[in-house]
């Protein structure tokens, strides 16, 4: 079966430091999304990417984060420069643009750990 | 401004009896309505869905039920197993309207079936 694939499954880094989030989504999706979860908190909304650019963004995406789909299979999120509070799960999911149905693939998540 | 909420952060329910997962909605645009399911240290998966032209859906032991009125959703497992002790997310979106098919998430609810 399809499954979006994300990497590393965990990152420790350092405040001010910058991280790349890692995604492959499934090969013929068409929207693809992050997603965070704070610890014991909801899965939040961060941006979601169309046509190889932004479709839509939440507020906590701020001019730290940013989107790429460089080469037409990895989808990463980059945090230029670290906050405590980024310290979350990272879920990338990706969508086939038919709504109906089964909705998000999204992958196994990538623990963000900033000290 | 929580759209979606899941009132309930936990449930415990014996081994073959039902479970009823409650989530509440503030958004009246909201026209599609998705349950996930997510095992520790795993991405969501999806469970169920259901369109605001219905007001239940099933699938197997799983049946979503839709009030658009109360703006309330259900979920319902029968008979419920321990494989089911997962935490449970309710997601809404307004497809007809979002060019981008984002997902609002409730903050779960933790269903523990004891054997």
């Amino acid at each position: 079966e399809p499954e979006v694939t994300q990497t590393p499954s965990h990152q420790v880094t350092q405040m001010g430091q910058e991280v790349i989030l890692r995604c492959v989504p499934i090969s013929n999706h068409l929207y693809f999304y992050w997603y965070r979860q704070i610890l014991g908190q909801k899965v939040e909304f961060l941006v979601s990417f169309y046509n190889n650019e932004i479709s839509e963004k939440s507020e906590i995406f701020d001019d730290q984060f940013s989107v790429e789909r460089p080469d037409g299979s990895n989808f990463t999120l980059k945090i230029r420069s670290t906050k405590l509070e980024d310290s979350a799960m990272y879920f990338c999911a990706s969508l086939s643009g038919t709504p109906v149905g089964d909705g998000y693939t999204f992958g196994s998540g990538t623990r963000l750990t900033v000290v | 401004d929580q759209q979606v909420k899941q009132n309930s952060p936990s449930l415990s329910v014996q081994e073959g009896r039902i479970s009823i997962l409650n989530c509440d909605y503030t958004n009246s645009m909201f026209d599609y309505f998705l349950w996930y399911k997510k095992y520790p240290a795993e991405g969501p998966t999806f469970l169920i869905s259901i369109s605001s032209i219905k007001d239940k859906n099933e699938d197997g032991r799983f049946t979503v039920f839709l009030n658009k009125s109360a703006k309330h959703l259900s979920l319902h497992i029968v008979p419920s197993q321990p494989g089911d002790s997962a935490v449970y997310f309710c997601a809404a979106s307004d497809l007809s309207t979002s060019g981008t098919y984002k997902y609002i998430f409730g903050t779960g609810t933790r269903l523990k079936v004891l054997a």
